[in-house]
C-alpha cells in the first residue's frame, strides 16, 4: 500500500537560514512524488514534482527537493528561508497506475507546519 | 496558476439543509477529485471522476454525492447537512494519461454546519 510519512509536525527556522522539510514514502515500484504548500484558508499550491531523471528537482519560490531512492525520501529544501514561506507543506506520492481502482491517485502525508521567524 | 474555481468559499448553514458546492475548471481536464480536510490536517479523498458520467467514491466514506455531466463541472451535494460535515472541501483536477501529471487544486470551500 502506498503511504507517505512526514515525521515532523512542525519545523521552525530563522529567516535566512536553510530549511528542510522531511518526507519518506512507501510505494510499490517507482513513484511520482509531489510537494504542495497551503497558506491559511487557501487551497493547495503545487511546488514541484519528481517524475524521473535528475534526483534534484527545482520548483517554485526557490524550493527544491532531492529524491533518494535508497532511503525512499523526498525532502524539501530551500537555501535561505523567508518569513513568507511560513505555511503548511504536504508531501504526496502517486503510483504509476493511470487507470483501475487506484486512478493514479495522490496519497498525502499529514503535513508539516513550517514557521520562519524574523 | 491553475484555472479551477470553487464556490462558495465560505458557507454557514443550519442542520438539515441541502447544499451544493460548485467546482469548475477551464483546463479541459478529464480527471477531477474532491478532498476533505479538517483545519491543518491531512487530506482525504472522498470522490473522484475519470470523465463525464464517471464518478467513484474515494478512500474516506462520505455522505455527499457528486455528478459529472460536463467535463468542466464537478459539483458536490449534501442532501441533509450535519455538524459532522463541518470541514474544508477541496476540488482538484488533472489531465488523463500519465500519473506524473500534476493535480491542481481550487481554493477550497469552508463549510460550517450549525
Amino acid at each position: 500500500a502506498q503511504s507517505v510519512a512526514q515525521p515532523e509536525d512542525q519545523v521552525n527556522v530563522a529567516e535566512g537560514n536553510p530549511l528542510t522539510v522531511k518526507c519518506t514514502y512507501s510505494v510499490s515500484g517507482n513513484p511520482y512524488l509531489f510537494w504542495y504548500v497551503q497558506y491559511p484558508n487557501r487551497g493547495l499550491q503545487f511546488l514541484l514534482k519528481y517524475i524521473t531523471g535528475d534526483n534534484l528537482v527545482k520548483g517554485s519560490y526557490g524550493f527544491e527537493a532531492e529524491f533518494n531512492k535508497s532511503q525512499t525520501s523526498f525532502h524539501l529544501k530551500k537555501p535561505s528561508a523567508l518569513v513568507s514561506d511560513s505555511a503548511l507543506y504536504f508531501c504526496a506520492v502517486r503510483d504509476r497506475a493511470g487507470r483501475g481502482s487506484t486512478l493514479g491517485r495522490l496519497y498525502f502525508g499529514r503535513g508539516t507546519q513550517l514557521t520562519v521567524w524574523p | 496558476e491553475a484555472d479551477i474555481y470553487q464556490t462558495p468559499r465560505y458557507l454557514v448553514i443550519g442542520t438539515g439543509k441541502k447544499i451544493t458546492l460548485e467546482c469548475s475548471q477551464t483546463m479541459g481536464h478529464d480527471k477531477m477529485y474532491w478532498y476533505q480536510q479538517d483545519p491543518g490536517m491531512e487530506l482525504h479523498l472522498i470522490h473522484y471522476s475519470y470523465g463525464v458520467n464517471s464518478t467513484e467514491k474515494g478512500d474516506l466514506s462520505s455522505e455527499s454525492t457528486v455528478s459529472r455531466i460536463r467535463t468542466e463541472h464537478f459539483p458536490l451535494t449534501l442532501e441533509s447537512a450535519r455538524p459532522s460535515h463541518t470541514s474544508q472541501y477541496l476540488c482538484a483536477s488533472s489531465e488523463s494519461g500519465s500519473s506524473g501529471n500534476t493535480i491542481y487544486f481550487g481554493e477550497g470551500s469552508w463549510l460550517t454546519v450549525v
